[in-house]
């Protein structure tokens, strides 16, 4: 069965650099987003992904946050320079159309 | 801002007795939702979802009734077993919005409910 899958699982950074997340998104799939969940909190959307360009983003996603598709299958997430509050479980998640997204396992990012 | 609200954050069953979890939303906006299931460590998976044109939809063991009015959905796991033991996630969206207004079915989502059951 298909699924997204994201690298790294973890990723450890320091305050002030930049990081990488890493997904594969579902090969038929045309709608791609972010996700982030702190510990403790609920999960909230960061960003999403249709036709080549952001399509809705939120309050989070300001210009240290950026997001591409640079070929077919990989879709990522940088992050410019990392703070403290930036360390959450960052999922990526893909869909067909306006049904279920399904999600990565997600990569658990600690900026320290 | 909880326009979806989870407010039980935990719910202990018996093996083999129903559970029933429940989530209310207060954006009128939404017209898809959805439970996911989330183990420790692990990304949500997807478990069912209901359409804003229905009030029920089936799928084995598992059942979720909307209720538009009072603006209320619960997700009923008939019988439990010790494996539904995760965190369960109601969300909602909406859609499609974003530029264009093509995009984007952004998910908003509850805090979740540790659901335990208990050999």
């Amino acid at each position: 069965e298909p699924e997204v899958t994201q690298t790294p699982s973890h990723q450890v950074t320091q305050m002030g650099q930049e990081v990488i997340l890493r997904c594969v998104p579902i090969s038929n799939h045309l709608y791609f987003y972010w996700y982030r969940q702190i510990l403790g909190q609920k999960v909230e959307f960061l960003v999403s992904f249709y036709n080549n360009e952001i399509s809705e983003k939120s309050e989070i996603f300001d210009d240290q946050f950026s997001v591409e598709r640079p070929d077919g299958s990989n879709f990522t997430l940088k992050i410019r320079s990392t703070k403290l509050e930036d360390s959450a479980m960052y999922f990526c998640a893909s869909q067909t159309g306006g049904n279920e997204q399904y999600f990565g396992p997600g990569t658990r990012l600690t900026v320290t | 801002d909880q326009q979806v609200k989870q407010n039980s954050p935990s719910l202990s069953v018996q093996e083999g007795r129903i559970s029933i979890l429940n989530c209310d939303y207060t954006n009128s906006m939404f017209d898809y939702f959805l439970w996911y299931k989330k183990y420790p460590a692990e990304g949500p998976t997807f478990l069912i979802s209901i359409s804003s044109i229905k009030d029920k939809n089936e799928d084995g063991r598992f059942t979720v009734f909307l209720n538009k009015s009072a603006k209320h959905l619960s997700l009923h796991i008939v019988p439990s077993q010790p494996g539904d033991s995760a965190v369960y996630f109601c969300a909602a969206s909406w859609g499609p919005r974003g530029r264009s207004g093509a995009g984007s079915y952004q998910l908003t989502f509850g805090k979740g409910t540790k659901l335990s059951v208990i050999p």
